[in-house]
């Protein structure tokens, strides 16, 4: 079975401070890994994904994510927020042509 | 391009009564999906039309929902009769190919069943 962990449900942090989202997976077979994001009232954004090669992978709005296989974790990080990325953030996992979302991880930047 | 788009944006419907979503994917798109979530859970997969054909529907709740995408261009989902769990917001994507394709959301909407 496959399932993605989002441990964080609320970050806070302040603006120009670095941030990192945790994600973690579970699956028997070889995935494709996802980040999306969510602005108010909009539908979700792919901020970067992971297929293959190299395991850090860069997305825009200057986020990045690293896939480490060893410890199922994809986490996304950005090295200084913006209040602009005040947004609600999900980790996805694809197999089988299936999408399997994480429960969200809601950043609020701290002006 | 427009993106996918989704009406109504919000429904505010009372238990037992019949409400019915719709889903326009970006144009070209063959591939369409459904998701929703609950409230402070996970989104979760409900079907997916390949064209105008039904290739996963295997995230379906129950038989109060039907999903159909006539001509294989847009889609509705229905939920009849309605129930106080089917309360969430309901997701469309599309996308061109299927795997390891980025799907493209619509905004979604917003159903609360009183």
């Amino acid at each position: 079975a496959q399932s993605v962990t989002q441990l964080d449900s609320q970050v806070p942090v302040f603006e120009e401070a670095p941030v990192e989202l945790r994600c973690n997976y579970s699956s028997s077979v070889s995935v494709y890994l996802f980040w999306y994001v969510q602005y108010p009232n909009q539908g979700l954004q792919l901020l970067l994904k992971y297929l293959s090669g190299s395991t850090l992978v860069k997305g825009i709005n200057g986020f990045e994510a690293e896939f480490n296989k060893s410890q199922t974790s994809f986490h996304l990080r950005k090295p200084s927020v913006h209040i602009s990325d005040t947004a609600e953030y999900f980790c996805a996992l694809e197999t089988g042509n299936q999408f399997y979302f994480g429960t969200g991880t809601s950043l609020t930047v701290i002006p | 391009e427009a993106g996918v788009t989704q009406f109504p944006s919000h429904s505010v419907i009372e238990k037992g009564q019949t409400v019915t979503l719709r889903c326009d994917p970006i144009s070209g798109h063959d591939n369409l999906y459904w998701y929703r979530r609950v409230m402070g859970k996970e989104i979760k997969f409900l079907l997916h039309f390949v064209k105008e054909s039904k290739q996963d529907e295997s995230g379906m709740p129950n038989n109060r929902f039907l999903a159909e995408r006539t001509g294989g261009t847009y889609s509705t989902l229905k939920v009849q009769p309605a129930e106080l769990e089917d309360s969430g917001v309901y997701f469309c994507a599309s996308s061109q190919a299927v795997a390891s394709e980025t799907q493209y959301f619509g905004p979604g909407t917003r159903l609360l069943v009183l």
